[in-house]
């Protein structure tokens, strides 16, 4: 069975600075990955995903995450934050590939706080 | 296009009560999840339906039930309310499924059980 580790549970941060939100999954078969951001009294939003092809996914407000098969992992960075990141990071894992599956596994969340 | 509804917004409860959470969604989606989320311990999937006329158990199952009344709406019941059910509820949904598909979640109910 897939788990997924969130490696820090609180992340401050100054705004313009870079930041680094840490995820590692484990599982022995290959996985379908996403982050998904909640802000304040709200809901979740995907953020992006990882299927297949480039390791390398990209979302449209400037994060970046990258799939690295051999350390396990899906790193969530962004280069500059701005407050407007504010908000709780979750990082997910379903699969196996082989299957058709309908269930995602969520990691326990990082709260990100851009700080003026 | 409103996406995914739930009601109520919040919800106070005595042990013992029992009540129905309504999701409905707008989309045309096949697939539709009822979620927990509580502090320190990200999403917990309760149940999810696949697609019209099934449903099965997520991880976190004990001490509720689920009805697909039609494609649009998923509720989720409570017969036997307990304060350990005290949490935040979203429903989602997604249209080929959320292990590869985009899931949409609703606002969330906030449910306390005294």
């Amino acid at each position: 069975a897939q788990s997924v580790t969130q490696l820090d549970s609180q992340v401050p941060v100054f705004e313009e600075a870079p930041v680094e939100l840490r995820c590692n999954y484990s599982s022995s078969v290959s996985v379908y990955l996403f982050w998904y951001v909640q802000y304040p009294n709200q809901g979740l939003q995907l953020l992006l995903k990882y299927l297949s092809g480039s390791t390398l996914v990209e979302s449209i407000n400037g994060f970046e995450a990258e799939f690295n098969k051999s350390q396990t992992s899906f790193h969530l960075r962004k280069p500059s934050v701005h407050i407007s990141d504010t908000a709780e990071y979750f990082c997910a894992v379903s699969g196996p590939r082989s299957y058709n599956t309908d269930k995602l596994i969520f990691g326990t969340g990082t709260r990100l706080q851009v700080f003026p | 296009n409103a996406g995914v509804t739930q009601t109520p917004k919040f919800q106070v409860l005595k042990t013992g009560q029992s009540m129905t959470l309504q999701c409905a969604q707008d989309m045309n989606h096949n697939s539709m999840y009822w979620y927990r989320q509580d502090p320190g311990m990200g999403l917990r999937l309760i149940y999810y339906s696949a697609s019209e006329g099934t449903t099965d158990k997520g991880e976190v199952p004990n001490g509720y039930n689920v009805s697909r009344l039609n494609k649009r709406e998923f509720s989720l019941r409570l017969e036997s309310a307990a304060p350990s059910q005290t949490s935040v509820y979203f429903c989602a949904s997604s249209d080929k499924g959320a292990g590869t598909d985009t899931q949409y979640f609703g606002p969330g109910t906030r449910l306390t059980v005294l």
